[in-house]
């Protein structure tokens, strides 16, 4: 019963250095999505997916890139690490773009040096 | 641009009583509202939610009320135990729209 999971649990990166973000869910869900949680900030959507060849932006995109080559999984690239994206990663998914709840991973904490 | 705001970054509760999160949101088009829940070092977790053809919506110890007129929505917890201490996230979006917006978050704490 995994639902949704993420790896690494914990990663440090150098100022530049690019890494990417597991996320896989077995629901079979046609919708994924990434987050990042900061204080005092809530979630903020950073590139979603409504099924397997689909993703668009969401409200702060900028140094993030995205795939979705199965329904399963959807990776988060980032290209070159920065002191903001110093954050708590979370991948969602749900059955459909609206109207169903998500389902979140248990997030990747980033730290950028 | 807020959306959706939570006023109270924290809130702190006796264990036996209830408690009372707020939520206000400012798009008109929001027309469904969800609560999350979050324990430290895990994802977050769906609690409740309301659709605006609702002005309220129960599930054992947990009711929220939508006050469409007011843009405002509470989650009531009766009554708080431990286990509820985390923190709460309310939620909002429309039919069609692609994403859920989310509040900061209020940290509740029950205390015994």
């Amino acid at each position: 019963n995994a639902g949704v999971t993420q790896t690494p649990k914990f990663q440090v990166l150098k100022t530049g250095q690019s890494m990417t973000l597991q996320c896989a869910q077995d629901m079979n869900h046609e919708y994924m999505s990434w987050y990042r949680q900061d204080p005092g900030m809530g979630l903020r959507l950073i590139h979603y997916s409504v099924g397997a060849g689909i993703t668009d932006q969401g409200e702060v995109p900028n140094g993030y890139n995205v795939s979705r080559s199965t329904t399963e999984d959807f990776p988060l690239r980032l290209l070159s690490a920065a002191p903001s994206q110093t954050s708590v990663y979370f991948c969602a998914s749900s059955y459909r773009r609206s109207g169903s709840p998500l389902h979140f991973g248990n997030g990747t904490r980033l730290t950028v040096t | 641009d807020q959306q959706v705001k939570q006023n109270s970054p924290s809130l702190s509760v006796q264990e036996g009583r209830i408690s009372i999160l707020n939520c206000d949101y400012t798009n008109s088009m929001f027309d469904y509202f969800l609560w999350y829940k979050k324990y430290p070092a895990e994802g977050p977790t769906f609690l409740i939610s309301i659709s605006s053809i609702k002005d309220k919506n129960e599930d054992g110890r947990f009711t929220v009320f939508l006050n469409k007129s007011a843009k405002h929505l509470s989650l009531h917890i009766v009554p708080s135990q431990p286990g509820d201490s985390a923190v709460y996230f309310c939620a909002a979006s429309y039919e069609g729209a692609q994403k859920l917006v989310f509040g900061q978050g209020t940290r509740l704490t029950i205390n015994p």
